[in-house]
């Protein structure tokens, strides 16, 4: 059974701070990993989508990387912003595109 | 957000109540999903719909139950609530089901508080 985890929970970086949100998931067999953005009291908003034949997926300042070997997945933020600060969710699927959240990481970002 | 819409955004309803609720997609997606969000755990499939066939549901008690009349739209209805069902209920949707590559799309969701 997949289990999808994040590390830390929460986290508070001055604006301007590089950083890097990390997730581990315990089925080497996923199919995809996607990182979504969930701002407070709204739904979910996709960042990026990382297929198991890829290593990384860019788009502007976000960063993810998935190494299925190790089961693990990081979601890099440069050059933060106030405007960043929300719950980020990394996600894993199956073939069939069932979705396996972890818990979240909820970020801060002062300014 | 107007591509997945919710209806209505929050509810507040006793044990005994009945209640449905609506989600509507403008994508043209062939799949739609319903998740609950409940404090402090992890986001949880419900059901899924493709093509308005219902092909998960991910052990929901009997007291929830959906519809999906089309590829558009997404009902969920309640009854005899319990105080652990009040969460924020996401729907979703997607181009397709079984092909594992597609993006889903959130609704802002439906705040729901049992009394």
């Amino acid at each position: 059974k997949q289990e999808v985890t994040q590390i830390p929970a929460a986290l508070s970086v001055p604006e301007g701070e590089n950083l890097v949100l990390n997730c581990s998931f315990t089925d080497s067999a996923i199919y995809n990993l996607q990182w979504f953005r969930q701002d407070p009291g709204k739904g979910l908003t996709s960042l990026l989508l990382i297929q198991s034949s890829q290593r990384e997926q860019t788009s502007g300042r976000l960063n993810a990387s998935l190494d299925k070997s190790s089961g693990r997945s990081t979601l890099y933020i440069a050059a933060s912003q106030p405007g960043d600060s929300a719950t980020y969710l990394c996600a894993g699927s199956s073939n069939t595109g069932k979705l396996i959240f972890g818990q979240g990481t909820t970020l801060q970002v002062k300014p | 957000e107007t591509g997945v819409t919710q209806t209505p955004r929050h509810l507040v309803m006793g044990m005994t109540n009945k209640k449905s609720w609506k989600c509507e997609q403008h994508l043209g997606h062939n799949a739609m999903y319903w998740y609950k969000q409940s404090a402090k755990k992890p986001l949880e499939l419900m059901f899924v719909y493709n093509f308005k066939e219902q092909t998960e549901n991910n052990s929901v008690p009997s007291r929830f139950s959906p519809e999906c009349p089309n590829s558009s739209h997404l009902f969920l209805h309640l009854h005899t609530l319990q105080p652990e069902d009040s969460a924020l209920y996401l729907c979703a949707s997607s181009q397709g089901y079984e092909r594992g590559t597609d993006t889903q799309y959130f609704g802002p969701g439906t705040r729901l508080t049992v009394l």
